[in-house]
């Protein structure tokens, strides 16, 4: 099946620094892929939508200036967040969906997610 | 817009007993449907998907759900719970036009007791 990997795994930044976390669909191409970040004890929050070699489309009130994404190819996009802060850490888990299915359906091939502390 | 009601926060079942998980959704249209299992710590693992056809939808592990259409429902059932199939259990919507954005539920935490 259509595997999706992040990196890192786990990360713990000091406050006011940023830091990038990789999304890679290792053997498919995805022309789309979301963010989103689990809250504990929550559900997955969309936060962003990103197309391979356009803008992403930010969910309403996620913050585009934090949140920076970015699609350069059709394997891997990146999520930085920027100027990190305590409130900020979260698990940050990423989806890739195969290429353009005409009428097929908008199944999502998960990553492992990223647990972000922020100290 | 989209959305996705899992009534039950936390279920506990018998190893061995049946379970139904419930999930009840809201589109426009015939949305996109999905199960998803997450072990503590990990992503999500797709469970099944109905898109169109057969309402009734075999997934892995031995599960199984109906789309609803009148109740606008998507219960994930298995006759026989092992230890192993304790997790979290997600519903999802997802839109047909656009990105196909996929909503999901808040979740279902199940244990399985001996």
């Amino acid at each position: 099946g259509a595997v999706v990997s992040q990196h890192p795994s786990r990360v713990i930044c000091k406050s006011g620094t940023s830091v990038k976390i990789e999304c890679r669909s290792l053997d498919f191409q995805a022309t789309t892929m979301f963010w989103y970040r689990q809250f504990p004890k929550k559900s997955l929050m969309l936060m962003a939508t990103s197309n391979e070699g356009s803008k992403a489309t930010y969910e309403q009130g996620v913050e585009k200036d934090k949140f920076l994404i970015n699609h350069a190819s059709l394997t891997l996009s990146t999520l930085t967040v920027t100027s990190a802060h305590p409130e900020d850490s979260s698990f940050y888990i990423c989806s890739a969906r195969v290429g353009s299915q005409a009428g097929g359906g908008g199944e999502q091939f998960f990553g492992p997610g990223t647990r972000l502390t922020v100290l | 817009a989209q959305s996705v009601t899992q009534p039950d926060i936390h279920i506990t079942v018998s190893e061995g007993a049946s379970l139904e998980l419930r999930c009840n959704y809201s589109y426009g249209a015939t949305p996109y449907l999905f199960w998803y299992v997450q072990s503590p710590g990990q992503g999500l693992q797709l469970l099944l998907k109905y898109f169109s056809g057969d309402t009734l939808v075999q997934g892995i592990k031995g599960f199984e759900a109906e789309f609803k259409r009148s109740q606008s429902s998507f219960n994930l059932r298995k006759p026989s719970v092992h230890w192993s199939d304790a997790a979290e259990y997600f519903c999802a919507v997802g839109a047909r036009g656009g990105y196909q954005k996929v909503t999901f539920g808040t979740g279902t935490k199940l244990q399985v007791i001996p």
